[in-house]
């Protein structure tokens, strides 16, 4: 079975400054994908970034990228120029290839970003 | 495209009482999940569907769960009977084939 490993509970950062989240994984596949979610105070599911395993290029969105290290089996976002709109949990997802967009999630990062 | 809905947005009930949560996926998505969020266990998958047949309903807690998909654009969860500790949000989300899910805003259940 995969996990999932977000050993950060709590960041902060402040406004227009950069912070990486950590996450890390376990599985014995070689191709699957991984998501960072966010979720706001609203409680909404927001697909951030998603990375395809067998792409050796980094994904990069606006202001998030992801560092994918493969063989390290970690998987951390970077979210650059923080906005205040930015504070939020972030989850780390893993889905293997053949599961109908079956997640398992991390247990999340909560990321307060301050002025 | 509204998004995946569901509804109730919040649910109070007493424990004991049968509670309905309802979905809505997105409009030509073949797979449908229903996720349960607590503090403590973070986001359980709970069940499953493809094509409207459950694929894998490992998740769910207990026989008091139960998740139906009569057709593509419409699935229950059901709890009966409610007990404090299935106080939780619970999502449900959509898929095409192996697309990224796209998640309702979940409902809020709070049994006392």
């Amino acid at each position: 079975a995969q996990t999932v490993t977000q050993s950060q509970p709590e960041m902060s950062v402040q406004e227009a400054e950069t912070v990486t989240l950590s996450c890390t994984y376990d599985t014995s596949e070689n191709n699957y994908y991984l998501f960072w979610y966010k979720q706001p105070p609203s409680r909404q599911m927001i697909l951030v970034i998603r990375q395809e395993a067998y792409k050796q290029q980094n994904a990069t969105e606006n202001r998030f990228s992801v560092n994918f290290q493969k063989a390290a089996k970690s998987f951390s976002l970077k979210i650059s120029d923080s906005q205040l709109g930015d504070t939020a949990m972030y989850f780390c997802a893993f889905m293997k290839p053949g599961t109908a967009s079956k997640l398992t999630f991390g247990t999340g990062t909560r990321l307060q970003v301050t002025l | 495209d509204a998004g995946v809905i569901q509804s109730p947005r919040h649910e109070v009930t007493e424990m004991g009482q049968e509670v309905t949560l309802r979905c809505k996926p997105i409009s030509g998505h073949n797979s449908l999940f229903w996720y349960r969020q607590t503090m403590m266990r973070g986001l359980e998958l709970l069940i499953y569907f493809n094509n409207n047949v459950p694929i894998d309903d490992s998740g769910m807690p207990e026989d008091r769960f139960s998740a139906k998909m009569p057709n593509a654009s419409f699935s229950t969860l059901k709890i009966q009977p409610s007990e404090p500790r299935d106080s939780a949000v619970y999502f449900c989300a959509s898929s095409l084939r192996r697309s990224p899910l796209h998640f309702g805003n979940g409902t809020r259940l709070t049994v006392t």
